[in-house]
């Protein structure tokens, strides 16, 4: 496939479950991001992996979250004990450095994982 | 630090016409790159247009512009010739050398016939 494929579309869970999100980006792509969007609003970042590089973990919001990312290709973005405020649409987006001096990368995304959380 | 502000939560604007959605961004970064992406109701987010700090020209990118004012801080979305398939969320992003975007709220695009 040509674009950045997320698994599964819907995932609904009952409070305490533990869940994974999987995101299959663009071949080639080496920068790897997960984002979090709450209904109505914006994306908030969560993890961002570049090569074999430490990924940036910044953006999770406890340690309930976590990401790996294997071989440089294939992500998963686990939950551990959710919580109702878990329930969101998760969003991976794949990139490639852009040249030229000017910082930033063109994003491709996925369709996302609705979570739901009950 | 990075931040974006979109201070139009919403716009209307008529099939055929112009639209110009405000982009205010703030960053520490001397080097970055200013981004435009679409949302439909679908929830895919879709790339739209790139403009790079030292771009001396602004972005076009068919029906889209992207109108830079650095010393505003300013980068606004023009989309021409608005067509009903381009309701939609709209968001603007700046990201520097941390390569870590920073996206705004949103403005919510209705075209009317």
């Amino acid at each position: 496939g040509a674009g950045v494929s997320q698994s599964p579309s819907n995932k609904v869970t009952e409070k305490g479950k533990d869940v994974e999100l999987r995101c299959d980006p663009i071949s080639g792509h080496t920068a790897l991001y997960w984002y979090r969007q709450s209904l109505g609003q914006g994306l908030e970042f969560l993890i961002y992996f570049q090569g074999n590089s430490a990924p940036d973990k910044s953006g999770l919001p406890s340690d309930r979250f976590s990401a790996e990312r294997t071989g440089g290709s294939v992500s998963t973005l686990t939950i551990q004990r959710t919580q109702q405020e878990d329930s969101a649409v998760y969003l991976c987006a794949s990139s490639s450095p852009l040249a030229g001096p000017s910082g930033g990368n063109i994003q491709y995304f996925g369709a996302g994982t609705r979570l739901s959380v009950l | 630090a990075q931040k974006i502000t979109q201070t139009q939560p919403g716009m209307f604007v008529q099939e055929k016409e112009a639209v110009t959605l405000d982009c205010t961004y703030d960053t520490s970064d001397p080097s970055y790159g200013l981004f435009w992406y679409k949302q439909p109701s679908s929830g895919e987010m879709i790339f739209l247009i790139y403009q790079g700090s030292y771009d001396q020209q602004n972005a076009t990118e068919g029906r889209y512009s992207l109108n830079f004012q650095k010393a505003r801080k300013s980068a606004n979305l023009v989309i021409s010739a608005s067509q009903l398939g381009d309701s939609a969320m709209y968001f603007c992003a700046v990201s520097g050398g941390s390569y870590i975007p920073t996206f705004g709220r949103g403005t919510s695009l209705i075209v009317h016939p």
